[in-house]
């Protein structure tokens, strides 16, 4: 079984310039997560999709991030303009329905703004 | 505000010398307390999840317990591909993941 793809692994952009990152969850997995680390720091939560629903953007930084998922498959994560604190690895995971069920992440999109 | 701290943050062992990783938390409900292994250039690989303060989990030279503050991943007789970032999440009120900075372990051969 797949597990969860993103795309691209790396990108490097100017500041600026837009960036759309692509995320194909499990099939299958309702839920559908965007999480982000900052070089030095933790893994953040940005946002979580229930299907094609947003259930929860509060980690969402400003309105320069737009996430969407089509259909309740695949997502997007656009930064318009993308500035130079944007930087970091940006990682999607997705679960099945249910309380009780652990997330499966993908390998991550390395986002450089320069 | 609900927080995960781990410690050490860096560990150093040579290969069959056991030793344990925490995890310490504050929530204010907790509804999953989750271990992840992370391989520089990927993505956090699932290990294992505890629900309840007792509970004890397995997985070859791994054994994560939880206390209701704290749990510690012991790792048994390391081997040199054990090497790897071990990342503690929990999650309280709802599904998003509440991580701590991780704990770099390499075992040398």
């Amino acid at each position: 079984e797949a597990g969860v793809t993103q795309f691209p692994s790396h990108s490097v952009i100017e500041k600026g310039q837009t960036v759309t990152l692509r995320c194909d969850p499990i099939s299958g997995h309702d839920n559908l997560y965007w999480y982000r680390r900052v070089m030095g720091k933790e893994i953040k939560f940005l946002l979580h999709f229930v299907k094609e629903s947003k259930q929860d953007e509060s980690g969402m930084p400003n309105n320069r991030f737009l996430a969407e998922r089509t259909g309740g498959t695949y997502s997007t994560l656009k930064v318009q303009p993308a500035e130079l604190e944007d930087s970091g690895v940006y990682f999607c995971a997705s679960s099945q329905s249910g309380t009780r069920t652990e997330a499966f992440f993908g390998q991550g999109t390395r986002l450089t703004v320069v | 505000e609900d927080q995960v701290t781990q410690s050490p943050e860096a560990l150093r062992l040579q290969e069959g010398e056991s030793s344990s990783l925490n995890c310490s938390y504050t929530v204010s409900g907790l509804r999953g307390l989750f271990w992840y292994r992370q391989d520089p250039g990927k993505g956090p690989e699932f290990l294992f999840t505890l629900y309840s303060a007792g509970e004890e989990k397995e997985k070859e030279r791994l054994k994560a317990t939880l206390t209701k503050k704290e749990s510690f991943l012991h790792i048994t007789a390391p081997k040199p591909e054990d090497s790897a970032t071990y990342l503690c999440a929990l999650t309280s009120g709802t599904y998003k993941y509440i991580f701590g900075t991780g704990t770099r372990l390499k075992v040398l051969a």
